[in-house]
């Protein structure tokens, strides 16, 4: 096993265009996490997955953000017209759900630039 | 609700010197505690936690004590190297919360030779 896997690395586009990432975790983790974060900050959440269900939202997660994790497996982060304020490092964790003290894996991140 | 503060930086120090970064938080619950690292182009990983009061977390000669009394998880090192240079963050996981991380801003630390 890898580790989780994120592709693109890094995307550039015009402002308006929909961008959709993916994520691939550890295989026996069943836990999948979003993460947004923007220069200078900390990683923030944005959604969460046990296996295919996603169980919470951010505030963050507008509705031209949408994510799926069919079949538990990979995951998808959608972004609709996109706007500059989108412009951030997306990240992705996996874990596994044996509590709070587990900590997760993270991927190496997606890099949009929206222009 | 939750939030993690970290010390401003970035922070520049010389190799074999002492390494101190604070971090204090604020919880609903009774949190675990974290710090990541982001070496220049790779991806956050884990470098030490610590579940309860008390608990001391250790990896690499880093060290962090949780201290509830004062909602602190400074993390420390006797002598820092060259290859320590990287991005620090604290962070946060509240029983209550799913296991999602609340993180700091974090801290560039750049050890020059």
């Amino acid at each position: 096993d890898t580790g989780v896997s994120q592709d693109p690395r890094h995307k550039i586009t015009k402002r308006g265009q929909n961008v959709t990432f993916r994520c691939d975790p550890i295989s026996e983790h069943n836990r999948l996490y979003w993460y947004r974060q923007t220069l200078g900050q900390g990683p923030e959440f944005l959604t969460y997955f046990q296996n295919e269900a996603q169980l919470e939202k951010s505030r963050l997660l507008s509705d031209r953000f949408s994510a799926e994790r069919p079949k538990g497996s990979f995951s998808t982060l959608e972004i609709q017209r996109t706007e500059q304020g989108d412009s951030a490092m997306y990240l992705c964790a996996s874990s596994l759900a044996l509590g709070q003290g587990d900590g997760y894996t993270f991927g190496s991140g997606t890099r949009l630039t929206v222009v | 609700g939750d939030s993690v503060t970290q010390m401003e930086g970035p922070v520049t120090l010389s190799e074999e010197a002492f390494l101190t970064i604070n971090c204090t938080y604020t919880a609903t619950g009774y949190p675990s505690l974290f710090w990541y690292v982001q070496y220049p182009g790779e991806g956050l990983q884990l470098l030490l936690k610590a579940t309860k009061a008390d608990d001391k977390g250790s990896n690499k000669g880093f060290e962090a004590t949780y201290r509830k009394e004062t909602t602190s998880f400074h993390l420390e090192k006797g002598s820092v190297q060259v290859s320590d240079s990287a991005v620090y963050f604290c962070a946060l996981s509240d029983p209550g919360a799913n296991s999602k991380l609340t993180f700091g801003k974090g801290i560039t630390l750049s050890v020059r030779p």
